[in-house]
């Protein structure tokens, strides 16, 4: 089947715009995972989703960053007033459950200029 | 807090060597331990899973060994090959299923 898919794969965008990234995860998969990965820096857990839980908010770096899940299937995370360090690749991954294999879309690359 | 350190932070060695990655996290309280490869300008690549039950999973050339106790796991590649070069991560999940990463270790396997 289809792997996690991400939207758009390239997003340049000026400093003070709000920019929407997507994610859509392995069909099936209830847990849903955003990671940022910013130049030489190693991955940072930003939210995580499980089924109709409540997320796990605790990685997101500002209010200015949210995320939601519609129907325990897509995924938006939305930065509001982009800022020059939010440069960085967004990765979005999937899981069957809480403690299965996570599997990685390609991830978007936003360029805040 | 948990913290995850790989070692060493890069390596290089001949085609055909046996090569051990280290990884060491902080807090033992683990629900599982994931390590992936990671090529150039690409996402992520899923290379073997341990539960915080297990002691090992092997894939092909690959033996993933985890021991919470020392908080400590070792990817083991055997026969290594110009493919292999990437940077493999380890990933720990624990507590609320956060799962924090290490740096990476760049490994460069030399034709």
């Amino acid at each position: 089947g289809a792997g996690v898919s991400q939207s758009p794969s390239n997003k340049v965008t000026e400093k003070g715009k709000d920019v929407e990234l997507r994610c859509d995860p392995i069909s099936g998969h209830t847990a849903l995972y955003w990671y940022r990965q910013s130049l030489g820096q190693g991955l940072e857990f930003l939210i995580y989703f499980q089924g109709n839980s409540a997320p796990d908010k605790s990685g997101l770096p500002s209010d200015r960053f949210s995320a939601e899940r519609t129907g325990g299937s897509v995924s938006t995370l939305t930065i509001q007033r982009t800022q020059q360090e939010d440069s960085a690749v967004y990765l979005c991954a999937s899981s069957f459950d809480p403690s299965g294999e996570q599997y990685f879309g390609p991830g978007t690359r936003l360029t805040v200029t | 807090k948990q913290e995850v350190t790989q070692i060493p932070a890069a390596l290089s060695v001949p085609e055909g060597e046996n090569l051990v990655l280290n990884c060491s996290f902080t807090d033992s309280a683990i629900y599982n331990l994931q390590w992936f490869r990671q090529d150039p300008g690409k996402g992520l690549t899923s290379l073997l899973l341990i539960q915080s039950s297990q002691r090992e999973q092997t894939s092909g050339r690959l033996n993933a060994s985890l021991d919470k106790s020392s908080g400590r796991s070792t990817l083991y590649i055997a026969a290594s090959q110009p493919g292999d070069s990437a940077t493999y991560l380890c990933a720990v999940r624990g507590g609320g299923f956060k799962t924090i990463f290490g740096a990476g270790t760049r490994l460069f396997v030399k034709a």
